[in-house]
């Protein structure tokens, strides 16, 4: 079974630009997080999706920040336009069921760099 | 409010010998707690949780974790460190019932095992 996948591993961009980030989560799972992580801080929660549905988008840090999950599979998460704060990974998390106990499983991350 | 402390940036143990990684927590009822850990260009892999039930849960690569609720903690634990365990180690907590699957993360702990 494939896992969560991103795309893309690393991006470098100067401040005033436009990135899109891509998610893919484990097959048939209706869960999807975004989670950041600025250097040597904690992994922050960003939002989170059933489906197509945003549950929950009070991590979502302003309105510079738009995701999207067309047809309940892939997400993306775009930043426009970009501050050099938006440094960090940026990781994706999916998960089976909604429940509490339930094991969110993430991806490998993918690193943005703003200059 | 809902919140780790990994107190430790970094813990260093020669290999062979017994490793402990710190974890406490703050956070509103019961709590579901989960250890992650990122090997280098990976992403967060999930080691281990505890739901309810025994204090000691045993997980992933002979890792287990206490769950102490009296000390709010949840420390991970493995009798005997390989070269290879060493990675950045995140603990994580969501509160029971919680309708929101939102994580909270620690900082992270670097454990380096020398040969």
């Amino acid at each position: 079974e494939a896992g969560v996948t991103q795309f893309p591993s690393h991006s470098v961009i100067e401040k005033g630009q436009t990135v899109t980030l891509r998610c893919d989560p484990i097959s048939g799972h209706d869960n999807l997080y975004w989670y950041r992580r600025v250097m040597g801080k904690e992994i922050k929660f960003l939002l989170h999706f059933v489906k197509e549905s945003k549950q929950d988008e009070s991590g979502m840090p302003n309105n510079r920040f738009l995701a999207e999950r067309t047809g309940g599979t892939y997400s993306t998460l775009k930043v426009q336009p970009a501050e050099l704060e938006d440094s960090g990974v940026y990781f994706c998390a999916s998960s089976l069921y909604r429940g509490s106990t339930d094991t969110q499983y993430f991806g490998p991350g993918t690193r943005l760099t703003v200059l | 409010a809902q919140s780790v402390a990994q107190p430790e940036d970094q813990v260093n143990v020669a290999e062979g010998n017994p490793l402990t990684v710190k974890c406490t927590y703050s956070v509103s009822g019961n709590p579901y707690l989960f250890w992650y850990v990122q090997y280098p260009n990976r992403g967060l892999q999930f080691l281990l949780k505890y739901i309810t039930g025994d204090n000691l849960v045993k997980g992933s690569y002979g890792f287990e974790a206490e769950f102490n609720k009296s000390q709010t903690s949840f420390h991970l634990k493995k009798p005997s460190a390989l070269v290879s365990d060493s990675a950045l180690y995140f603990c994580a907590v969501r509160a029971a019932g919680s309708t929101l699957g939102r994580l909270y993360f620690g900082r992270g702990t670097q454990l380096t095992v020398w040969p």
